[in-house]
């Protein structure tokens, strides 16, 4: 079965430090794997997504994802934060094996940007 | 902006009664999703049409709950007999037909069964 994890329930970071949101998925086969911002009150937000090609894709807002087969991963990133950055981030996977048509997510991630 | 949209954005009821949620997605997408957030947790696929036809639906989705596009435009998702469990963000997203579709959510519709 297809899964997303986000291992950090919540991440703070400084402005102007760059920020790392992880994610590690399990799929069969080929992944495609997406990123959505979600802020309050708001639905979620398309960032960006891997479907194939170049391992670092670049989306909205600055930020990148870097793919990595070989450790499962599509973390996320940004080189210098900002305090509107703080939202919830959920990265997710198309489904599989006749569910094609879903995206499964992880949990979420809290970012949190000081000033 | 011509994004997904949803109504009612919030929504309060008592255990037993009825709801019915709407959602009109982005005007040339012919695939529509729906998918329920509980507090501290990713979303969860409900059911998917493309078009008018319901073409996969998720076993979370009980007997209580159904799920119409009639036009292939707007949809509803209606809660029968609702239960405190069903409180939740219901989600609606809209995405065109190709191999690859990025889906495109609306701002939710927050249930809370009291």
């Amino acid at each position: 079965a297809q899964s997303v994890a986000q291992p950090e329930d919540q991440v703070n970071v400084a402005e102007g430090n760059p920020l790392t949101v992880k994610c590690t998925y399990s799929v069969s086969g080929n992944p495609y794997l997406f990123w959505y911002v979600q802020y309050p009150n708001r639905g979620l937000q398309f960032l960006l997504k891997y479907i194939t090609g170049d391992n670092l894709v670049k989306g909205s807002y600055g930020f990148e994802a870097e793919f990595n087969k070989s450790q499962t991963s599509f973390h996320l990133k940004k080189p210098s934060a900002l305090v509107s950055d703080s939202a919830l981030y959920f990265c997710a996977v198309r489904g599989q094996d006749g569910g094609y048509n879903k995206l499964i997510f992880g949990a979420g991630t809290r970012l949190a940007v000081h000033p | 902006d011509t994004g997904v949209s949803q109504d009612p954005r919030h929504k309060i009821t008592k255990r037993g009664q009825n709801v019915t949620f709407r959602c009109d997605p982005i005007s040339e997408h012919n695939r529509l999703y729906w998918y329920r957030q509980t507090l501290g947790q990713g979303p969860e696929f409900l059911t998917y049409f493309q078009n008018e036809a319901q073409l996969e639906k998720s076993r979370l989705l009980s007997d209580r709950f159904s799920a119409e596009r009639p036009k292939g435009s707007f949809s509803t998702l209606e809660i029968q007999r609702t239960e405190q469990g069903d409180s939740a963000m219901y989600l609606c997203a809209s995405s065109t037909y190709s191999g690859t579709e990025t889906q495109y959510f609306g701002p939710g519709t927050r249930l809370l069964v009291l």
